[in-house]
């Protein structure tokens, strides 16, 4: 079965850009989450989606946003790019029922000049 | 809200070395406990889960994990390490019973280095 993947894997962009980054979950799996990872702050949950309905949401300010396909494919937006959001960006897809595992993609390294 | 706490940022070993590394978690109900590694260059992947049933659950690669319900602990364990192990290495915590849309809460992640 293959894995998450995420597209694309590197971006470069700079400040006040905006940026769209797409994940595509393991078959079968209907959630999709959203973390960043910086050296700094760790791992940080930034949104959940299921069914095309936003589930949960991290304390990230509303320039983070998202959103679920009927497919499950899921994309996520940055608009306003600051410095501060160059990160790794990962998607993980959860097995359908509990318990619960989330399957992380590779990510997508995101860089702001 | 959960919290995990990982007490060591960096370690260092050398081959054939027992490996502990610390993860602590603060919740007030029950939790679903998770360690995942992310080798160098490469994503996150799952080392080995707790859900219920017996408290010492192994993964892949002779990891082995003891969940101490007294001590909010879920200590990462191998009894010799690899230079192959040399990675980063995730404790993560999510409250069981939920409906899916619970977050996954990460401690801050530990440094192994294995020296060969």
């Amino acid at each position: 079965k293959a894995g998450v993947t995420q597209t694309p894997r590197y971006l470069i962009k700079t400040r006040g850009q905006q940026v769209t980054l797409s994940c595509s979950p393991i078959s079968g799996h209907r959630s999709v989450s959203w973390y960043q990872q910086t050296p700094g702050q760790g791992l940080q949950f930034l949104f959940e989606y299921f069914s095309e309905t936003q589930r949960n949401k991290g304390n990230f300010p509303g320039r983070f946003s998202g959103r679920q396909f009927s497919n499950s494919r899921s994309e996520m937006n940055v608009s306003t790019l600051e410095l501060g959001d160059s990160a790794l960006y990962l998607c993980a897809s959860s097995s359908p029922g509990p318990p619960y595992t989330q399957y992380f993609g590779p990510g997508t390294r995101l860089t702001v000049l | 809200a959960q919290s995990v706490s990982q007490h060591n940022h960096h370690v260092i070993l050398s081959e054939a070395a027992s490996l502990e590394l610390g993860c602590n978690y603060s919740y007030g109900g029950t939790v679903n406990l998770f360690w995942y590694v992310q080798y160098p260059g490469q994503h996150l992947q799952l080392l080995l889960k707790y859900f219920s049933g017996d408290p010492l659950v192994k993964g892949i690669k002779g990891f082995e994990a003891e969940f101490i319900k007294s001590k909010f602990s879920f200590n990462l364990r191998k009894p010799s390490v690899q230079w192959s192990d040399t990675a980063e290495y995730f404790c993560a915590v999510i409250p069981r019973g939920s409906l899916g849309n619970e977050k996954l809460t990460f401690g801050t992640g530990t440094r192994l280095t294995i020296i060969p």
